[in-house]
């Protein structure tokens, strides 16, 4: 099973650049979500989706979009970088929807450093 | 929004002690979940609580949904270097804390 995948693993940056977070789940989850992770801070929700062709903001959206076209896939895009987007970037998927209490599913990470 | 409390940030213990944490809330959750997250990877479910006083084992690690429902308890026994990582607590309410909210994370290192 290979669950969430992430792509790429790193990926650095020029300020102003634009890019794509990939995020693809094969375990039919309606739910998906994107989280930075920053020292100290925990993990923060930048947006989230119930299920294709919806989404919605999390804790930290600005500076970030999302579409949602697949169930399977949840791109994250930078339109254009900021050094305040160096973090890590989690992706996660559930069954039911946080609304549920079903547990979050991560993929491995991106870590991204915006220069 | 509500935020969970997870303190200290960075735990050290010796290998074969027990260690506990704790995750305390502002709000009532109606489900709390705990991960671990080893270096370079994202986190993973390590034990999911849904009742109240529920107290539930996953081999070494028991973890308990507090009676007032508004905090919840990791132990580790008999710790073993692979158990270094970071653990976080998550909750979830319902209606405007309905979403997955996570604590800040414990670092945890284990000398052998």
């Amino acid at each position: 099973n290979a669950g969430v995948t992430q792509t790429p693993k790193f990926q650095v940056l020029k300020t102003g650049q634009s890019m794509t977070l990939q995020c693809a789940q094969d375990m039919n989850h309606e739910y998906m979500s994107w989280y930075r992770q920053d020292p100290g801070m925990g993990l923060r929700l930048i947006h989230y989706s119930v299920g294709a062709g919806i989404t919605d903001q999390g804790e930290v959206p600005n500076g970030y979009n999302v579409s949602r076209s697949t169930t399977e896939d949840f791109p994250l895009r930078l339109l254009s970088a900021a050094p305040s987007q160096t973090s890590v970037y989690f992706c996660a998927s559930s069954y039911g929807g946080q609304g549920l209490g079903s547990p979050l599913h991560f993929g491995n990470g991106t870590r991204l450093t915006v220069t | 929004g509500q935020q969970l409390n997870q303190s200290p940030q960075s735990m050290f213990i010796q290998e074969g002690e027990d260690v506990s944490m704790n995750c305390t809330s502002s709000s009532i959750f109606n489900t709390w979940l705990w991960y671990k997250q080893d270096p370079g990877e994202g986190p993973v479910l390590l034990i999911a609580l849904y009742k109240a006083g529920e107290l539930t084992s996953n081999g070494r690690l028991t973890a308990q949904f507090g009676i007032t429902r508004k905090d919840s308890f990791l132990n580790i026994s008999a710790s073993i270097p692979s158990d270094v990582g970071i653990y976080f607590c998550a909750g979830q309410g319902t209606g405007a804390n309905s979403k997955l909210t996570f604590g800040k994370g414990i670092t945890l290192s284990v000398r052998p």
